[in-house]
């Protein structure tokens, strides 16, 4: 069955950085768009950046460009998110998402926490 | 602040019938798709919907969707307990060229 399992959350201080990765099982990563998706505590979802399936084209939220970038590795089943200048309002939830064609986020990870704070 | 506007918060007994708002503008809603998700406390959200009023495999009838110019609706018929959830819905905005969701409304079963 289709599985995201992302790490690398923790707490890290503002202005620092981290990298966030995911996991991908149960289906042929190379095939899919990805995406990651926070959620503030107590918040809603907040859409962050897609990757195309070779990594040629990729997209971000203004609230995260020039700060965060993402890239894959297929051959590792991989997607990761590299987060830089990070600020008190990246404190999230965040999820790894697999995007399909018709049926947009259709698999989600169970999220890694990241904790920005002093 | 949300680009997609849904009420924070609606509630129904149990077998009633309820229906959950969306409102967006002609460059999101008007322009695409929509899609709902629902997350239960503590969970990751899940596909509901897609496609305005399509049911991914595992999806009960009982939920059901649709789209209307600017607007779209998740309406859910005989309310459960375990239907007590949030509920986002979204779409890709031509405009800003980012998915956009909305705010999410807190459905509570009384």
């Amino acid at each position: 069955q289709v599985q995201l399992e992302e790490s690398g959350g923790g707490l890290v201080k503002p202005g620092g950085s981290l990298r966030l990765s995911c996991v991908a099982s149960g289906f042929m990563l190379s095939g899919y768009y990805m995406s990651w998706i926070r959620q503030a505590p107590g918040k809603g979802l907040e859409w962050l950046s897609y990757i195309s399936e070779t990594g040629t084209y990729t997209n971000y939220a203004d609230a995260v460009k020039g700060r965060f970038t993402i890239s894959r590795d297929n051959a590792k089943n991989s997607v990761d998110l590299q987060m830089n200048s990070l600020r008190a309002e990246d404190t999230a939830v965040y999820y790894c998402v697999r995007v399909s064609v018709s049926t947009a986020f259709d698999y989600w990870g169970q999220g890694t926490l990241v904790t920005v704070s002093s | 602040q949300s680009v997609l506007t849904q009420p924070p918060s609606a509630s129904g007994t149990p077998g009633q019938r309820v229906t959950l708002s969306c409102s967006g503008r002609s460059s999101d809603i008007g322009s695409n798709p929509v899609k709902w998700y629902q997350q239960l406390p503590g969970a990751a959200p899940k596909l509901l919907i897609y496609s305005n009023n399509q049911r991914p495999s595992g999806v009960p009838d009982r939920f059901s969707g649709s789209k209307s110019g600017t607007s779209a609706s998740l309406a859910i018929s005989g309310l459960q307990s375990e239907d007590e959830a949030d509920y986002y819905c979204a779409v890709w905005d031509d405009s800003l060229n980012v998915w956009v969701f909305g705010g999410g409304t807190k459905l509570t079963v009384l």
